[in-house]
């Protein structure tokens, strides 16, 4: 594809719900990453797929995160039970192998849990 | 773990001025440097990144140094022009078993006055 794509581009979600994020990551992309990023701040890294193994997931806030990639390809990252410090923009990135190389970032999803 | 340190976190110059970013990092065993450019509503995007075997890499307008003595790296603009305002984050990133979370600075903001 052309690029790394999500969706929704922004979600407003009430304190207590459950939200799903989708990524669509470059067709091919063995490497997949999730980043949460705050206002103001960097991107953070929350979990890393290579194919559809979950391969690190230290960054993950908390149990109420979830992350999968069942068939290697596309990815969703599942918030149970919002809170308000979850609110933040949640980016996906994709590089073409494993060991280092260059990730490319989707457009990201604004999560803003009242 | 890896800690990246961004310096200016504002920087204004004049157009066709040079603007320099300059990153410290922590961990000696990092090996990748990239920058990315992210501008309003939309994910980082690569703009030049540096391996540990390198000690400067220029592209066009944009050139990036590595010091891996003092652990620090800074990405040069010259002749500025309006459409590089933007936000600008430096990352390190260790290669481990496949696994390369970027670790990221937490940004400069660049103004580049007409």
């Amino acid at each position: 594809g052309a690029g790394v794509s999500q969706s929704p581009r922004y979600k407003v979600a009430k304190r207590g719900q459950d939200v799903a994020l989708r990524c669509d990551p470059i067709s091919g992309h063995v490497s997949l990453f999730w980043y949460q990023q705050a206002l103001g701040q960097g991107p953070e890294f929350l979990t890393y797929f290579q194919n559809e193994a979950q391969l690190d997931k230290s960054g993950l806030p908390s149990d109420r995160f979830f992350a999968e990639r069942p068939e290697g390809s596309v990815s969703t990252l599942k918030i149970q039970r919002t809170q308000q410090e979850d609110s933040a923009v949640y980016l996906c990135a994709s590089s073409r192998r494993t060991g280092v190389d260059t990730q490319y970032f989707g457009p990201g999803t604004r999560l803003t849990v009242l | 773990g890896e800690n990246v340190e961004q310096h200016p976190s504002t920087l204004s110059v004049q157009e066709g001025d040079s603007a320099v970013i300059k990153c410290t990092y922590s961990d000696s065993a990092s090996n990748y440097f990239p920058w990315y450019k992210q501008e309003l509503g939309k994910g980082p995007q690569l703009i030049i990144d540096i391996r540990s075997n390198v000690g400067e890499k220029k592209d066009q307008r944009i050139a990036v140094t590595l010091n891996k003595t003092a652990k620090h790296f800074s990405l040069h603009i010259t002749e500025t022009q309006p459409e590089d305002s933007a936000v600008y984050f430096c990352a390190a990133s260790i290669s481990s078993a496949g696994n390369t979370p970027l670790v990221f600075g937490k940004g400069t903001r660049l103004s580049v006055i007409a």
